[in-house]
C-alpha cells in the first residue's frame, strides 16, 4: 500500500531558530500533499496545501512566511518552521494523496513529527 | 465554514462488546467520508470510508453508516479489542479536490 514517510519524528529546537521537516511519498508520486498541525488532544487542522511545482496554498490565518513550503518533486515536500517559538510546539503531520487508488482515494498520512521550541 | 463535528469526546468499552462513534458534519455538498484511527503519537491511519452516494459500508469488523439526511455518520466496531484503543477521527471532503476536513475526535478506551 502507500507509504507515507516523515522525517525527523522529534525535534528540540531552540526560540529563533529554524526547523525542516520532510514528507516523502515512498512508493507513488505525490501530487498533491497536505500539511496539518495538532495540538494535544484536539483534531487535525490543516494549514495548507502543496502541489508539486507550484506554490502552496494557505489556509486562513496560517502565516505562509512563518511555514515555508516546497514541493520541488514528486515526492518529496518540505515544511520550514522560520524563527520558532515556544507556541510553534505541535504535532505536524503530513499527508500525501496520488497513490495507486482511483483519484478521490484515502489520503495516506506520515507519522508526524514532534516539535518541541524552548 | 464546513465544520464536522463529534457527540462524544470520550468513549469506554468492554472488550468484546460493540462500539459506535458518531459524527455530525455540516457541509452538505461533502461527497466522501473517512473514519480514521489515531494512536498516540502516530499520524491518522485510514479504516474505512464511504462516498455520499451509499448508506452503508462494511470492512473487517467495521462498518460505516452514512445518513445524508441528518448528516450524520457513524462508524461501528464489531468485538471491540484492546488494539482499538485510540481516538477516532471521521473527516470530510467537499466537492472539489482533496482537502480533507476533520472532525473533533473521539477517545475509544476498551476495558479488558
Amino acid at each position: 500500500g502507500a507509504v507515507v514517510s516523515q522525517h525527523p519524528s522529534r525535534v528540540i529546537c531552540k526560540s529563533g531558530t529554524s526547523v525542516k521537516i520532510e514528507c516523502r511519498s515512498l512508493d507513488f508520486q505525490a501530487t498533491t500533499m497536505f500539511w496539518y498541525r495538532q495540538f494535544p488532544k484536539q483534531s487535525l487542522m490543516l494549514m495548507a496545501t502543496s502541489n508539486e511545482g507550484s506554490k502552496a496554498t494557505y489556509e486562513q490565518g496560517v502565516e505562509k512566511d512563518k511555514f515555508l513550503i516546497n514541493h520541488a518533486s514528486l515526492t518529496l515536500s518540505t515544511l520550514t518552521v522560520t524563527s520558532a517559538h515556544p507556541e510553534d510546539s505541535s504535532f505536524y503531520i503530513c499527508s500525501a494523496v496520488g497513490g495507486p487508488e482511483t483519484v478521490g482515494s484515502p489520503l495516506h498520512f506520515g507519522n508526524g513529527t514532534r516539535l518541541t521550541v524552548t | 465554514g464546513e465544520s464536522v463535528g463529534l457527540h462524544l469526546p470520550t468513549l469506554s468499552v468492554q472488550e468484546g462488546d460493540n462500539s459506535i462513534i458518531n459524527c455530525a458534519y455540516s457541509n452538505s455538498a461533502s461527497d466522501y467520508f473517512i473514519w480514521y484511527k489515531q494512536e498516540s503519537g502516530k499520524g491518522p491511519q485510514f479504516i474505512i470510508d464511504i462516498r455520499s452516494n451509499m448508506d452503508k459500508r462494511q470492512g473487517q469488523r467495521v462498518t460505516v453508516l452514512l445518513n445524508k439526511t441528518v448528516k450524520h455518520l457513524s462508524l461501528q466496531i464489531a468485538a471491540t479489542q484492546p488494539g482499538d484503543s485510540a481516538v477516532y477521527f471521521c473527516a470530510e471532503r467537499g466537492a472539489a479536490g482533496n482537502k480533507l476536513t476533520f472532525g473533533g475526535g473521539t477517545r475509544v478506551l476498551v476495558k479488558p
